[in-house]
């Protein structure tokens, strides 16, 4: 079983819609989350990262968590071309271990 | 310069040669990384750096020698080369240990294996 799951995707929304993306990890005592974005050819750069149960609204992005579920997911609404990526979820479980899902690519068509 | 920088970007090297990546944080960090990043992988963590001592080995072939002389340093000595080993490898560093620390990632570099 993998740490953290997310599909591949790739998951494609109009111009202005609302992508969701989820993730569920494994690992219950999970205390850290986070969105990672990455174009293609680039490194990962942070989007969001959230702690606790519930909602965090950063701009047009929005990542929920539910430990009991073991699900962590990240909405991005009006949805542009630019956020056209792959989108990490990482999970942090141990002492400074971090699990990466594989990515789930957006596509967001004009 | 700022955040996590990375050199070389690029690198191409042969089966026998010997060859160093190196990162550099400009963050004050305490912790850093190295991962390998395939094509269709999850981010694979190598090794973990936690106040310069090595506090995670992943089961990485001996070929890939890490060093970490200070807080702000970290190399990827390489020797002996596969080509499967080609791949991004991106370097990153976080605040500590504990907490709620957020990893930041270095540009990266390309290596290719032939």
């Amino acid at each position: 079983q993998k740490e953290v799951e997310q599909n591949s995707g790739p998951l494609s929304v109009p111009e202005g819609a609302i992508a969701s993306l989820n993730c569920t990890y494994s690992d219950r005592v999970s205390q850290s989350f986070f969105w990672y974005r990455q174009y293609s050819g680039k490194s990962p750069e942070l989007i969001m990262s959230i702690y606790s149960n519930g909602d965090k609204e950063d701009g047009r992005f929005t990542a929920q968590l539910n430990k009991a579920s073991q699900y962590v997911s990240l909405l991005i609404r009006d949805s542009q071309p630019s956020d056209s990526a792959t989108y990490l979820c990482a999970v942090k479980s141990n002492f400074n271990k971090f699990y990466f899902g594989s990515g789930t690519k957006l596509n967001v068509k004009p | 310069e700022t955040g996590v920088t990375q050199t070389p970007r690029h690198l191409v090297m042969g089966m026998t040669n010997k060859k160093s990546l190196k990162c550099e944080q400009h963050l004050g960090h305490n912790a850093m990384y190295w991962y390998k990043q395939s094509a269709k992988k999850p981010l694979e963590l190598m090794f973990v750096y936690n106040f310069k001592e090595q506090t995670e080995n992943n089961s990485v072939p001996s070929r890939f020698s890490p060093e970490c002389p200070n807080s702000s340093h970290l190399f990827l000595h390489l020797h002996t080369l596969q080509p499967e080993d080609s791949a991004l490898y991106l370097c990153a560093s976080s605040q500590g240990a504990g907490g709620q620390e957020t990893q930041y990632f270095g540009p990266g570099t390309r290596l290719l294996v032939l």
